[in-house]
Parts: C-alpha cells; structure tokens; sequence
C-alpha cells in the first residue's frame, strides 16, 4: 500500500532475541498503530500513538515496547522474542481511514 | 468492550451466485463502520465506511449496509477476482482509545469459475 512501508517483510528469530519493527508513513497522519494478526483472532492493537512523542497500550501490548521519536515513523519492539509472538505484525496510519502496511511476518523459534 | 463479530467465517460461491456477508456488533457510541479487503499476503484494503443507521454505499459489485446492531456486505454477481477475506470493523466515538479500530475475525470469500 501505497504511503505505509514496514521493514523487514519477513524475519525468523531465535527464543530470547531481541528486533525492532520499522514502520514508515508519508501521509502525515497524527495517528498510528501497530496490529498482530493471528489465525482465528483477527487483527488485535498492540499500542499505538496520537503524534510524535506519545504512545499508548492497546489490547495485547505484553512482551512489546513502542517510540515514536518522528511522526513519520512508528517503532515496535521485542525486547525478548517468545514463540507466541509469532505472527503477522501490520502498522496501520489513520486519516478518516486506516491505511495498512504489508505486514511483516514473523517466526519465533 | 467493543465486538465485532462475522459471520460466516468462510463462503464458497459460483461465479455469478450473489451472497451477503454479515458483521454484528457492539460498541460504545458507533463513529464508524469500515470495510476491508485483505489478499493473502497483503495488508487491509479500505473498501468503504458507514457512519449511521439506513447507510448504504457501493463500488462495483460491492454494497455495503448499516443497521444499529449490524452492516452486510452484499455480493452481487461476484467474479473470481472478488476471493478475498472480507474484514468489519468499528470505530467508537472520537477521542476512545485514540479513535482505534476494533476488528471481526473476518469472511474467507473464494469465487469459483
């Protein structure tokens, strides 16, 4: 999609390691958000952001943390990487609508 | 806590056999409705939003309806290029929870030729 880029698209950790999920927006949207989706569980808010400098907790924010230093960017990490977060993680920008990114899926083992 | 819920969670057609999708839920205070299309290996699409009751919109084969309670998703003649899933969500009222979307599981849509 157009105007949302995450980076990596794909990535396999070990149990206990640790990596940051980049998330890239040029539509200049106050608001951002980061998704897990999972078979059967839909896609559920991880934390999110109202502008540059804040973030907040969203339904499953455990075992992640969130910056939001520019206002074009949005960073999720895993400070400690568990086999339950193995999932397809999606940052989403808001206007009067979402506008997803690619997703990245992830693989713990 | 809002819910959204869909249903069914997976919908075989012929080419050509029109169907509805349906997503029921709760919220506290409805600022919108979305509809999503998701392909495999793809983000959300934004397909449509509905803001009160007696709301209707369409694009293409698609219409989107909304009630207090519920919205369809009609189908109408569908091709084999509209297989997809199909996702709902709700928004609350602005200002809840940084106007976050609150999802449904999601309809798996396959046409078949």
């Amino acid at each position: 999609n157009a105007g949302v880029t995450q980076t990596p698209k794909f990535r396999v950790l070990k149990t206990g390691q640790s990596m940051t999920l980049l998330c890239a927006q040029d539509m200049n949207h106050e608001y951002m958000y980061w998704y897990r989706q999972d078979p059967g569980m839909g896609l559920r808010l991880i934390h999110y952001s109202v502008g540059e400098g804040t973030t907040a907790k969203g339904e499953v924010p455990d075992g992640y943390n969130v910056s939001r230093l520019k206002k074009q960017n949005f960073l999720l990490g895993l400070e400690s990487a568990a086999p339950s977060q193995t999932s397809v993680y999606f940052c989403a920008t808001q206007g009067t609508e979402a506008f997803f990114g690619q997703g990245t899926r992830l693989t713990v083992v | 806590e809002d819910q959204v819920t869909q249903s069914p969670e997976a919908l075989r057609l012929q080419e050509g056999e029109s169907s509805s999708l349906n997503c029921s839920y709760t919220v506290s205070g409805l600022r919108g409705l979305f509809w999503y299309r998701q392909d495999p290996g793809k983000g959300p699409e934004f397909l449509f939003t509905l803001y009160s009751a007696g709301e209707e919109k369409e694009k293409e084969r698609l219409k989107a309806t909304l009630t207090k309670k519920e919205s369809f998703l009609h189908i109408t003649a569908p091709k084999p290029e509209d297989s997809a899933t199909y996702l709902c969500a709700v928004q609350a009222r602005k200002g809840a929870a940084g106007n976050k979307l609150t999802f449904g599981g999601g309809t798996r849509v396959l046409v078949k030729p």
